[in-house]
């Protein structure tokens, strides 16, 4: 079974653009999490969306969209680009939206530089 | 909100020695725990979890964390580390039931000389 796929596997942007994501969860998951990780802040999450609904959102500002499609794959928008943006963004599908007894499984990761 | 401390930056072991690793958490109500771990190069994977039961849980790769929930910690062990251990190691908390939002620390450095 393949694993998340996170694609493109590396971005240079400039401020003010914008960006978007993209990740293809593992087949027959519907759960799909995204999380931005910084060395200073370490992982924080953004939001989770299950069958093309957001069900919930971490603390960041109206920049960072999301959206999830009927295949479940997800993609993840960041507009107006920040030097505070650069980060490794993560994907995590599980099979459903119920944390008890599953797990995350995570991609590879974006890894986004803001110049 | 929930918050997750790992008070270890970095720790740095010869094989052989016992690893234990601090994780603390601040939440009031019930919680479901994970461990996760990033190898060199490697995505995040799931190392152990407790959602219930039997407070000291075991893992893959000889890993073991304890719950004390009056301690509010879920601290990682291991007897004897070995060189494949070297990894990135995430503590992180869900405490809000159906939702896949888990809270993390910031992460422990692990380099195990040989």
């Amino acid at each position: 079974k393949a694993g998340v796929t996170q694609t493109p596997r590396y971005l240079i942007k400039t401020r003010g653009q914008q960006v978007t994501l993209s990740c293809s969860p593992i087949s027959g998951h519907r759960s799909v999490s995204w999380y931005q990780q910084t060395p200073g802040q370490g992982l924080q999450f953004l939001f989770e969306y299950f069958s093309e609904t957001q069900r919930n959102k971490g603390n960041f500002p109206g920049r960072f969209s999301g959206r999830q499609f009927s295949n479940s794959r997800s993609e993840m928008n960041v507009s107006t680009l920040e030097l505070g943006d650069s980060a490794l963004y993560l994907c995590a599908s599980s099979p459903l939206s119920r944390p008890n007894n599953e797990k995350l499984f995570f991609g590879s990761g974006t890894q986004l530089s803001v110049l | 909100a929930q918050s997750v401390s790992q008070h270890n930056h970095h720790v740095i072991l010869s094989e052989a020695a016992s690893l234990e690793l601090g994780c603390n958490y601040s939440y009031g109500g019930t919680v479901n725990l994970f461990w996760y771990v990033q190898y060199p190069g490697q995505h995040l994977q799931l190392l152990l979890k407790y959602f219930s039961g039997d407070p000291l849980v075991k893992g893959i790769k000889g890993f073991e964390a304890e719950f004390i929930k009056s301690k509010f910690s879920f601290n990682l062990r291991k007897p004897s580390v070995q060189w494949s251990d070297t990894a990135e190691y995430f503590c992180a908390v869900n405490a809000e039931t159906g939702a896949n939002n888990l809270f993390f620390g910031t992460g422990t450095r692990l380099t195990v000389i040989p």
